[in-house]
């Protein structure tokens, strides 16, 4: 186990919607990283937040938002939700000076009908 | 054009075969390489860091080639327990990690 928790592991939402998932990085790492990766494909980046800001954001649109809490826990905010938003979120959590050991949580399923 | 690119298979091996899996990057100042691997819709594990010089874990080796901008990993006398869906990483400027689609490996008895 990589000590990096996600919550909800399943969530169902309809279109428009707002959801929120959360993360627990591993004890020690001060970054998180969060993915989504669809059916079949591999992991994409969302954005990175490193002591409380983002610090890196990928091609994802901005009603993909997010944020870090001083215990490096974080959440990830996806607004008017579409169809296309259903895959397997990932949060992935580091240390500052190890950015490329990355310790992935288990995910969250989320579906949008 | 992709940053990573990878063929998805699938590859049907035979236990104890040789099987390799290639990856392309498209930015050459990539700084670091990977290979995770991803069992059914699970996380993906951190399987190797690769090298400029290669290295080798076991029944795995991974190598690096910067001049044609490829990685490679080999697994040797296959397992049941590797088939897997096998992703190459690698991260560009800006400490973005960029994943390839993934290349599925069913070892089969």
């Amino acid at each position: 186990e990589t000590g990096v928790t996600q919550s909800p592991t399943h969530l169902i939402k309809t279109r428009g919607q707002q959801v929120t998932l959360r993360c627990s990085s591993q004890s020690g790492h001060n970054t998180v990283s969060w993915y989504q990766q669809a059916l079949g494909q591999g992991p994409q980046f969302i954005f990175q937040y490193y002591r409380e800001e983002e610090n890196g954001r990928g091609n994802f649109p901005p009603r993909f938002s997010g944020l870090q809490f001083p215990n490096y826990s974080s959440e990830l905010n996806v607004n008017a939700l579409e169809l296309d938003d259903s895959a397997l979120y990932l949060c992935a959590s580091s240390r500052e000076s190890q950015n490329e050991k990355l310790f992935f949580g288990s995910g969250t399923q989320l579906s949008v009908l | 054009r992709k940053e990573v690119e990878q063929d998805p298979g699938p590859f049907n091996v035979p236990e104890g075969a040789t099987v390799a899996f290639n990856c392309t990057y498209s930015n050459s100042a990539s700084q670091s390489f990977f290979w995770y691997r991803q069992d059914c819709r699970k996380e993906p594990k951190l399987l190797m860091s690769v090298y400029s010089s290669g290295n080798e874990d076991g029944r795995f080796t991974a190598q690096l080639n910067r001049a044609s901008q490829y990685i490679s990993l080999l697994i040797r006398d296959s397992k049941l327990s590797d088939s897997a869906t096998y992703l190459c990483a690698v991260i560009t400027t800006g400490n973005q990690f960029y994943f390839g689609t993934g290349t599925s490996l069913t070892v089969i008895p």
